[in-house]
């Protein structure tokens, strides 16, 4: 399956984004999707676990979602600041392999 | 501390060979599934292969199926990937991610370039 993400999102500080990944086939509720953010130069961190979990330290204006209807996760990060300009991944995986979305770049103006 | 360092990364020509290995610290590897994801200049991660605690499954990405190799020596707390008959589309940094639910811990990744 693929994993389709926008190519890129821009918003203001302090507003809020959410960024979309599509699952082409089978169901998105079927296995859990990370979401990663990678700043330039800099390993991919996770911001989301398991569809709407978020690993400590990563703050709560970051949330996860799935929806079954359009078979699509979603990351929303609300007050946004500077910081979270980056590149954001899904990742979702099936019995035998892992599947990383291509990629959101966020800029925050 | 978690350390994840890969090395063995390099320029090799069209049709070569190479060996990245990934050195783990600070927690036990024989616990962990760990896989090899890459990332080419400007683009996106794509998933390589992983292997599981054991080195009884091993998977890959059907795009490097046949020429790469993952395997572990949890004695060493070491993760490998062997890469024969490369092209040019390998060109990418390669890091090495440990699995818990997420891919947790990566490390700063090994640049592989292939060009004549």
């Amino acid at each position: 399956f693929i994993l389709t993400q926008p190519h890129s999102v821009s918003e203001s500080p302090g507003k809020t984004v959410t960024i979309s990944c599509t699952r082409s086939t089978g169901s998105i509720a079927s296995s859990y999707v990370q979401w990663y953010q990678q700043r330039p130069g800099s390993s991919p961190t996770t911001v989301i676990f398991e569809d709407d979990q978020r690993p400590s330290g990563v703050p709560d204006r970051f949330s996860g979602s799935i929806d079954s209807s359009s078979n699509s996760a979603s990351l929303t990060i609300s007050g946004l600041k500077t910081e979270d300009e980056a590149d954001y991944y899904c990742q979702s995986y099936d019995i035998s392999s892992q599947v990383f979305g291509g990629g959101t770049k966020l800029t925050v103006l | 501390e978690v350390q994840l360092v890969e090395s063995g990364g390099g320029l090799v020509r069209p049709g070569g060979s190479l060996r990245l290995s990934c050195a783990a610290s600070g927690f036990p590897l024989s616990s962990y599934n760990m896989h090899w994801v890459r990332q080419a200049p400007g683009k996106g991660l794509e998933w390589v292969a992983s292997i599981n605690s054991a080195s009884s499954y091993k998977y890959y990405a059907d795009s490097v199926k046949g020429r790469f190799t993952i395997s572990r020596d949890n004695a060493r707390n070491s993760l490998y990937l062997q890469m024969n008959t490369l092209r040019g589309e390998d060109t990418a940094v390669y890091y090495c991610a440990r699995e818990a639910i997420d891919f947790d811990f990566w490390g700063q990744g090994t640049l592989v370039t292939v060009s004549s």
